[in-house]
């Protein structure tokens, strides 16, 4: 089990709606990188923080925004929610930046987002 | 930009029986690779990863894949399966020259189930 947590587990919203998805990320760890993944798909990158800003981002719309805090914490918003936005949103934590090679990302157990 | 190609949706396969899942992939620059797990309601576990080096890799719980560059393959072999594996198995990539194993892009999943 990582140390990587995601609330809540599980979430029921409605179209046109705001959502905000939270993840605490490993101890040690700088770098927060939030993923969509739709039924019977792989995960999808949305984006990544690094010392609280964004550091690369996906293909997805400006209504999908983040932040990280000073603990390296991160949220993940979406605003107007679709029907197609249904999916499980994983957060994977890791450590980036000077001399320490990057090669592995842990993944929170995801949060359920249902759109209805 | 990269792309990751799991050519088999679903493998069934019998208890102890030995099993392959195939990933191609697609990068104009030097990639890292990875296979993750996912169990029912849960995140990703690394099962392995290639960095560098001796291109047979070896993991956690028997698995081990083998990367072929010429071929652009990274296929994951398992001698003797067990029912505990049965799960989704995701092959990813991400670029060497900005080692960030947090941004990596997926494949779609193959789904192995392990039949008595």
């Amino acid at each position: 089990e990582t140390g990587v947590t995601q609330s809540p587990t599980h979430l029921i919203k409605t179209r046109g709606q705001q959502v905000t998805l939270r993840c605490s990320s490993q101890s040690g760890h700088n770098t927060v990188s939030w993923y969509q993944q739709a039924l019977g798909q792989g995960p999808q990158f949305i984006f990544q923080y690094y010392r609280e800003e964004e550091n690369g981002r996906g293909n997805f719309p400006p209504r999908f925004s983040g932040l990280q805090f000073p603990n390296y914490s991160s949220e993940l918003n979406v605003n107007a929610l679709e029907l197609d936005d249904s999916a499980l949103y994983l957060c994977a934590s890791s450590l980036y930046g000077g001399s320490f090679m990057n090669t592995e990302a842990f993944f929170g157990q995801g949060t359920r987002l249902t759109v209805v | 930009a990269q792309s990751v190609t799991q050519l088999d949706s679903q493998v069934p396969v019998f208890e102890e029986a030995p099993v392959e899942l195939r990933c191609n992939y697609s990068s104009s620059v030097s990639v890292y690779l990875f296979w993750y797990v996912q169990y029912p309601n849960q995140g990703l576990q690394l099962l392995l990863k290639y960095l560098s080096g001796s291109t047979l890799v070896k993991g956690i719980n028997g698995f081990e894949a083998e990367f072929n560059k010429s071929q652009t393959s990274f296929h994951l072999r398992k001698p003797s399966v067990h029912i505990s594996d049965t799960a989704e198995y995701f092959c990813a990539v991400s670029e060497t020259f900005n080692t960030n194993a947090g941004k990596s892009t997926f494949g779609d999943g193959t789904t192995l189930t392990v039949k008595p």
